[in-house]
């Protein structure tokens, strides 16, 4: 399709296992952003991409959690020796340019990540 | 730091009546966009309006319209006419290069 794809849209696993998230933005889309939502509560932002490159990744909460993004496209976040306050629904959005422009946020459906 | 504050965490609202949703904010920035999302079930984030900070006259869409005060950094969204498939969280949100969003405010719409 033409939106945002996120896979997969549910992963259960167990505490300290390492877990992978995968985004497929919007084609020509050049930045990428990655949220979480922990349950009942607003996005809190994880990390930005401009291109291939991440200018602010000042929200990712630990050093357990990294992203990359390659070919301007495909992003995934891992998060490694998984914790149960790593459970939420992981969000990715794109944009065809960042910040302050009049092309909004093009968000997909999300992963619900739920640690044992 | 940008701050979004929603100050109502739940609203009812009859079928076929209005609703307003609050939303102020926080930023010494000049220019800015600010955004309303809608937040059903499903997860997926479906942008209900939008509004630019530099223009004064308020965002319409369809049933939707925002009461943009930028000397009070204030941001409501009005419902008109709601629809059970209003039902839903909805996020304010202000856009520098990232967006910051409020906490989210649960709409119920009774029938």
């Amino acid at each position: 399709g033409a939106g945002v794809s996120q896979s997969p849209s549910n992963k259960v696993t167990e505490k300290g296992k390492d877990v992978e998230l995968r985004c497929d933005p919007i084609s020509g889309h050049t930045a990428l952003y990655w949220y979480r939502q922990r349950l009942g509560q607003g996005l809190e932002f994880l990390i930005y991409f401009q291109g291939n490159s991440a200018p602010d990744k000042s929200g990712l909460p630990s050093d357990r959690f990294s992203a990359e993004r390659t070919g301007e496209s495909v992003s995934t976040l891992t998060i490694q020796r998984t914790q149960q306050e790593d459970s939420a629904v992981y969000l990715c959005a794109s944009s065809r340019t960042p910040g302050g422009e009049t092309e909004p946020q093009h968000f997909g459906d999300g992963t619900r990540l739920s640690i044992l | 730091a940008q701050t979004v504050t929603q100050s109502q965490p739940e609203m009812s609202v009859q079928e076929a009546e209005t609703v307003t949703l609050s939303c102020t904010y926080d930023t010494s920035e000049s220019d800015y966009y600010l955004f309303w999302y809608k937040q059903p079930p499903s997860r997926q984030m479906i942008l209900v309006i939008r509004q630019e900070a530099y223009k004064q006259q308020n965002a319409t869409e369809n049933r939707f319209s925002v009461n943009f005060q930028k000397a009070a950094k204030s941001f409501s969204l009005k419902i008109s006419d709601s629809q059970l498939g209003d039902a839903a969280m909805y996020f304010c949100a202000y856009r520098g290069y990232k967006l910051v969003f409020g906490a989210g405010t649960i709409l119920r719409v009774k029938s």
